[in-house]
């Protein structure tokens, strides 16, 4: 079956430096890709659509220049948190649709701590 | 706007006992439904889903959902659970033709007493 790899698992990293999450799917094109977020106890929330070769879109109340989101090829999109802090703490997964309409399949996610 | 209601936070139940975890969804017609499993710290894995046809939806490791249009409903059973079911569960829904956007609802973890 199809299989998207998330990668870093998890990252730790200091406050105000940038972090990379790449999203890969492995045996298929995804040329859509989404990203969200979830805290602690909480569902997901869609931060963003990315679609290969073009800009993504974002959900409203996220910010586009913090969460840069690369979509460069149809094998991988790219999450970069730009000058984190900590309140950007959280479980970050992606999901590439892979068949048809509304077939996904999700990442294992990244657990990025700010400190 | 579609959203989803999970009105239990956490269940327990005992191993081999039946399951049902409850989902009721608001959209102005038959959405998408789906259920999904999170064990913890991993991504997310689609247990079943129902686009239309029968209400009744047979999905991956015994699990099954009901569609009721009459009760906005799209409940999530398993007859006898196992103590590997333990995890936190989604119900979601999508809008036909809407960009292929989920909505999820805020989860249900299960716990599973031996």
């Amino acid at each position: 079956g199809a299989v998207v790899s998330q990668h870093p698992s998890r990252v730790i990293c200091k406050s105000g430096t940038s972090v990379k999450i790449e999203c890969r799917s492995l045996d298929f094109q995804a040329t859509t890709m989404f990203w969200y977020r979830q805290f602690p106890k909480q569902s997901l929330m869609l931060m963003a659509t990315s679609n290969e070769g073009s800009k993504a879109t974002y959900e409203q109340g996220v910010e586009k220049d913090k969460f840069l989101i690369n979509h460069a090829s149809l094998t991988l999109s790219t999450l970069t948190v730009t000058s984190a802090h900590p309140e950007d703490s959280s479980f970050y997964i992606c999901s590439a649709r892979d068949s048809g309409e509304y077939g996904y399949t999700f990442g294992s996610g990244t657990r990025l701590t700010v400190v | 706007a579609q959203s989803v209601t999970q009105p239990d936070i956490h269940i327990t139940v005992s191993e081999g006992a039946s399951l049902e975890l409850r989902c009721n969804y608001s959209y102005g017609a038959t959405p998408y439904l789906f259920w999904y499993v999170q064990s913890p710290g991993q991504g997310l894995q689609l247990l079943l889903k129902y686009f239309s046809g029968d209400t009744l939806v047979q999905g991956i490791k015994g699990f099954e959902a009901e569609f009721k249009r009459s009760q906005s409903s799209f409940n999530l059973r398993k007859p006898s659970v196992h103590w590997s079911d333990a995890a936190e569960y989604f119900c979601a829904v999508g809008a036909p033709g809407g960009g292929n956007k989920l909505t999820f609802g805020t989860g249900t973890q299960l716990k599973v007493e031996l």
